[in-house]
């Protein structure tokens, strides 16, 4: 069974500090993660992209990939109350070039 | 560009009911998907379709039924709806794109909330 884990919070944090966001999958294999954010009634929107080892920064995004831990994270810096939503974490297992794995979510909570 | 568009946005249907979601898409995307998404429980895959002309069997497939009709859209119908189907529906594509296929970037519409009495 290929999973995706998140914890589904809430994650509170002060407006100004530096949001951090966990994800852990099964599947040793899998090569594209993705961080989608989703605001309460919207859809989910792509924020971010990560397909090797490291960090990917845009703009006040960090998206961080441990192949070897399976693990991808997601910080947010200089948090802003804008940031309240949850976020989605995917993931593309090695046997599919299309179909993505998901987490439930991680509901997030800026506080000003 | 408009991107993934799905009508129609609310929709409340009788037990046994028929209807068809539909969802078009302006990004020249080669692949589609439908999904359902209820509370805490995530998205979860019903259908997609990896080009034009073909059709596969998500993770909760029962109940439904897909059309591709082209390149550009997706349908997603219901034949007789049943309370455990109300749910919120989306649509989205995905290219590939940094043309390689893996990279498997998916694009959302708006949604349909649906409910069934």
């Amino acid at each position: 069974q290929k999973e995706v884990e998140q914890n589904s919070g809430p994650l509170s944090v002060p407006e100004g500090a530096i949001a951090s966001l966990n994800c852990t999958y099964s599947d040793r294999g899998s090569q594209s993660f993705f961080w989608y954010r989703q605001y309460s009634g919207k859809s989910p929107e792509l924020i971010m992209s990560i397909y090797s080892n490291g960090d990917k920064e845009d703009g006040r995004f960090t998206a961080q990939l441990n192949k070897a831990s399976q693990y991808v994270s997601l910080l947010i810096r200089d948090s802003q109350p804008s940031d309240s939503a949850t976020y989605l974490c995917a993931v593309n297992p090695p046997d599919s070039n299309y179909q993505l794995i998901w987490g439930a979510g991680t509901k997030l909570i800026i506080k000003p | 560009n408009a991107g993934v568009t799905q009508t129609p946005k609310f929709q409340v249907l009788k037990t046994g009911q028929s209807m068809t979601l539909q969802c078009a898409q302006d990004m020249n995307h080669n692949s589609m998907y439908w999904y359902r998404q209820d509370p805490g429980m995530g998205l979860r895959l019903i259908y997609y379709s990896a080009s034009e002309g073909t059709t596969d069997k998500g993770e909760v497939p029962n109940g439904y039924n897909v059309s591709r009709l082209n390149k550009r859209e997706f349908s997603l119908r219901l034949e007789s709806a049943a309370p455990s189907q109300t749910s919120v529906y989306f649509c989205a594509s995905s290219g590939p794109s940094s043309g390689a296929a893996r990279y498997n970037e998916q694009f959302f519409g708006p949604g349909t909330r649906l409910t069934v009495l």
